[in-house]
Parts: structure tokens; C-alpha cells; sequence
């Protein structure tokens, strides 16, 4: 069964902390995508990458950055958590040609506090 | 002003009960419009892709159209199963990323 696996469920950070999250695919998809879920905002694109070492800023970049060093592996990271980033951050792949749609993890509850 | 839009919010219906959520949208060049599942607390999950205008998927209980500006999502008969969030995305010719709107709540009372 293929999968996007986010390494945590459930996570709880002080303000300032620097937090990674981590997500890994096991379908050797070209594309994978950060987004934020919030209610009544609805997903919100943060980040997304093409291929190693690639990454593109989607609609909410600040506050957040990204690294791609495997084709499978795909890391957010918030360089210093704020309560405004609480929120459940998911992750998606999609193969190559973009003409597919997105295969998502379970999702990381953060709550930064 | 947001691209797609998904109505009604929240939608209450009895077992057996059908009905149809809309998803409208602007885009300049559409490659792909999508539906997700997502259960509380979950992943979205892949329900259906439509590419072109008059395209319609099945599964189950449900089914997708697509006309040029709008799609629907038709719910026969559902079940409290079907109890979920729907959401619509779209995507451009030129990108490869997803645009969503903001889901149809749905709940399926016995």
C-alpha cells in the first residue's frame, strides 16, 4: 500500500523553538507539497518541490522553510515557532507531469505554545 | 477573490436523502479539477479527477461532473459513512501545485 508518512501526530512547541517536520513517500513521486490547515481558511500551500534540492514558495512561505536532499524525503521546518503557526500541517506527493492528484499524510497537529 | 468556492459550508441530511455539492471556480487554463474525502482529524483522500467539461466519475454513491465553471458532487442514497469534509481543488495548466477550496462539511444522520 503506498503511503506519505508524517513523522509525528501530535506535537507541542514552545515559541522560538526551531521545529522540524518531517514526511517521507514511498512511491518515488516527483512532487511533494506542504500545506496548512486551518479552520475556515481551509489548505494553504507553504511550500512545494519538484525534485531534489528544488523547492518553489506557495502562497504562505513566511515563517517556514523547506529541504528536499532525498527524492522521498520532504522536511518543513519553522526557524522560530509562533503561537500564529499552531495549526495541522499536511503533507502531499504527486508523480511527475503534475497531471495527477496528490497523495496526502495522516497530518502533524502542532501547537505551539 | 478566491478561486474555488465550495458551497453550501454545511450540509445535514437524513439517511437515503440526496443531494449535490458545488464547487465553482476560476482559472485562466484548467489541467485537472479534484475531489477529496477528508474524515476528522485525517489526510484528505483522492475521491476523483475530471479534466474536461461534461467528463463525469463514479464510485459508489457518488459522482463528479464538471461543467466549464462549476462541479458537483452528487450524493445517492448516502449513509451515515458518508458523514465527512468534501473538497474541491483545481489545477492550472501552468502549475503543479493544488488549489483548494475551503470543503463541504457533510452529515448523514440514520
Amino acid at each position: 500500500d503506498v503511503k506519505v508518512t508524517q513523522s509525528s501526530r501530535y506535537l507541542v512547541k514552545r515559541t522560538g523553538e526551531k521545529v522540524f517536520l518531517e514526511c517521507v513517500q514511498d512511491m518515488d513521486h516527483e512532487n511533494m507539497f506542504w500545506y496548512r490547515q486551518d479552520p475556515g481558511l481551509g489548505l494553504r500551500l507553504i511550500y512545494f518541490s519538484y525534485d531534489v534540492k528544488m523547492k518553489e514558495k506557495g502562497d504562505i512561505p513566511e515563517g517556514y522553510s523547506v529541504s528536499r536532499e532525498k527524492k522521498e524525503r520532504f522536511s518543513l521546518i519553522l526557524e522560530s515557532a509562533s503561537t500564529n503557526q499552531t495549526s495541522m500541517y499536511l503533507c502531499a506527493s504527486s508523480p511527475g507531469g503534475g497531471d495527477y492528484g496528490y497523495t496526502f499524510g495522516s497530518g502533524t497537529r502542532l501547537t505551539v505554545v | 477573490e478566491d478561486q474555488v468556492t465550495q458551497s453550501p459550508e454545511a450540509l445535514r441530511l437524513q439517511e437515503g436523502e440526496s443531494s449535490s455539492l458545488n464547487c465553482s471556480y476560476t482559472v485562466s487554463g484548467l489541467r485537472g479539477l479534484f475531489w477529496y474525502r477528508q474524515d476528522p482529524g485525517k489526510g484528505p483522500e483522492f475521491l476523483f479527477t475530471l479534466y474536461s467539461a461534461g467528463e463525469e466519475k463514479e464510485k459508489e454513491r457518488l459522482k463528479a461532473t464538471l461543467t466549464k465553471k462549476e462541479s458537483f458532487l452528487h450524493i445517492t442514497a448516502p449513509k451515515p459513512e458518508d458523514s465527512a469534509t468534501y473538497l474541491c481543488a483545481v489545477q492550472e495548466n501552468s502549475g503543479y501545485a493544488l488549489n483548494f477550496g475551503k470543503g463541504t462539511s457533510l452529515l448523514v444522520t440514520p
